[in-house]
């Protein structure tokens, strides 16, 4: 039958705002966590990451926090810019007793940030 | 540095063919993890391939397969083409064995008639 898309949830923003992108993760056993923002004809880019023996993680003009015991996180995006429109994943994994997860990530359903000049 | 490299960008096949799609990564990266990507089901993991052999496998059918070759370039094919293969497939290299972070290609854009 006919599939049903995923109906993802937007965020529309003036440009100069801050942002906030939550994403609830499903595996409580994760500890690894992962923000990718997908352009439109383009292949998902890694923005941040953050493992589970931390709960804030800051990079440039983007900011992830973790909240282990709601399964919560969250992207913060100071100033936003028209170039961050975009989707934006959120990513988890658990590593193997090696610390690596062969390459194996369980994502988000994503957020449209749209951005106004 | 060049990215990681997925051919074809586009490509139209009908019901019942099979496809072969390739992928070239990063320049000294050894993993190479497959993703499909669909407006229903998001980006779901197909499997992923370290010296040749295949380390993970997510819940696809039979019908798609990989492999690795020596020199880190993957390639995936689909057998017996169904409409629903219709997707973005995503290839994506990691730098050290096994590290998390995925470099994504552009995707190869499969469409089924």
């Amino acid at each position: 039958g006919e599939s049903v898309g995923l109906h993802l949830p937007t965020l529309s923003v003036q440009e100069g705002d801050n942002s906030i992108i939550n994403c609830a993760y499903s595996n409580s056993a994760s500890d690894y966590f992962i923000w990718y923002k997908q352009e439109s004809g383009k292949g998902p880019q890694f923005i941040i990451d953050i493992r589970s023996n931390m709960d804030k993680r800051q990079g440039q003009r983007v900011t992830v926090l973790l909240n282990k015991t709601v399964k919560h996180l969250s992207l913060q995006i100071a100033a936003t810019q028209p170039g961050d429109s975009a989707v934006y994943f959120c990513a988890e994994t658990l590593s193997n007793a090696g610390g690596t997860s062969y390459g194996k990530l369980t994502f988000g359903q994503g957020t449209i940030l749209t951005v106004h000049p | 540095k060049a990215g990681v490299t997925q051919t074809p960008r586009y490509l139209i096949k009908t019901r019942g063919q099979q496809v072969t799609l390739s992928c070239s990564p990063i320049s000294g990266h050894r993993s190479v993890s497959w993703y499909q990507q669909t407006p229903g089901q998001g980006l779901q993991f197909l499997f992923e391939y370290f010296s040749e052999t295949q380390r993970n496998k997510g819940n696809f059918p039979g019908r798609f397969s990989g492999r690795q070759f020596s020199n880190s370039r993957s390639e995936m094919n689909v057998s017996t083409l169904e409409l629903g293969d219709s997707a973005l497939y995503l290839c994506a290299s990691t730098g050290r064995d096994g590290a998390n972070v995925l470099t994504f290609g552009a995707g190869s854009r499969l469409t089924v008639l």
